[in-house]
């Protein structure tokens, strides 16, 4: 079974620090991994994948993620925080054994970059 | 190009009555899912459409059901409404393959009453 744990409900960062967003996840097969973003009364947003190649995805906004195999994890980071990043984030995994698209979402982290 | 289109963006409901979601894809893309996103709570896997017929179902009561029409676009179909339908009902669309990201519509959120 795949799923996902996303081990805080909250990040707080001030602006122009770097930001981590964790994520660890369990597969059955090879995983296929995705951050979403969701900004209030939206739907989610695409952020990055991994599916395969090099461990540090780069994403939209600056964002990158780093896949950690050996530990399961797949972190959501960024450089430098913006208070425009204030938002929720969805760590997802994709039911990778399958033909089609089914993610399996984590909970959520709520990112709160403080001014 | 436009994204995925849903409507309506809100909508209230009695408890017991039936409802109906609408989702157009992004163009281009051929496969729709419905997820249901309770309060505080990431998005849970309703079910899938692909060539018109439904290819995965998640855990969910046959009072939810769906359907996909030629032009790909879906609709989302709850019955008998109850109190915990009360949540936000998002359309992903992506093209069948193994490997691509879903992109999601803004949402309707489905208030019971």
């Amino acid at each position: 079974a795949q799923s996902v744990a996303q081990p805080e409900d909250q990040v707080n960062v001030a602006e122009g620090n770097p930001l981590t967003v964790k994520c660890t996840y369990s597969v059955s097969g090879n995983p296929y991994l995705f951050w979403y973003v969701q900004y209030p009364n939206r739907g989610l947003q695409f952020l990055l994948k991994y599916i395969t190649g090099d461990n540090l995805v780069k994403g939209s906004y600056g964002f990158e993620a780093e896949f950690n195999k050996s530990q399961t994890s797949f972190h959501l980071k960024k450089p430098s925080a913006l208070v425009s990043d204030s938002a929720l984030y969805f760590c997802a995994v994709r039911d990778g054994a399958a033909n089609f698209n089914k993610f399996y979402f984590g909970s959520g982290t709520k990112l709160n970059v403080k001014p | 190009d436009a994204g995925v289109t849903q409507s309506p963006t809100h909508l209230i409901k009695t408890r017991g009555q039936q409802v109906t979601l609408r989702c157009s894809p992004k163009s281009g893309h051929d496969t729709v899912s419905w997820y249901q996103q309770a309060l505080g709570q990431g998005p849970q896997f309703i079910f899938q459409y692909y060539e018109e017929e439904e290819r995965q179902r998640g855990n969910f009561p046959d009072r939810f059901s769906g359907h996909q029409f030629p032009n790909y676009s879906s609709e989302l179909n709850v019955n008998a409404l109850l109190l915990g339908d009360s949540a936000l009902y998002l359309c992903a669309s992506s093209l069948g393959g193994r490997n691509t990201e879903a992109f999601f519509g803004q949402g309707t959120r489905l208030t019971v009453v």
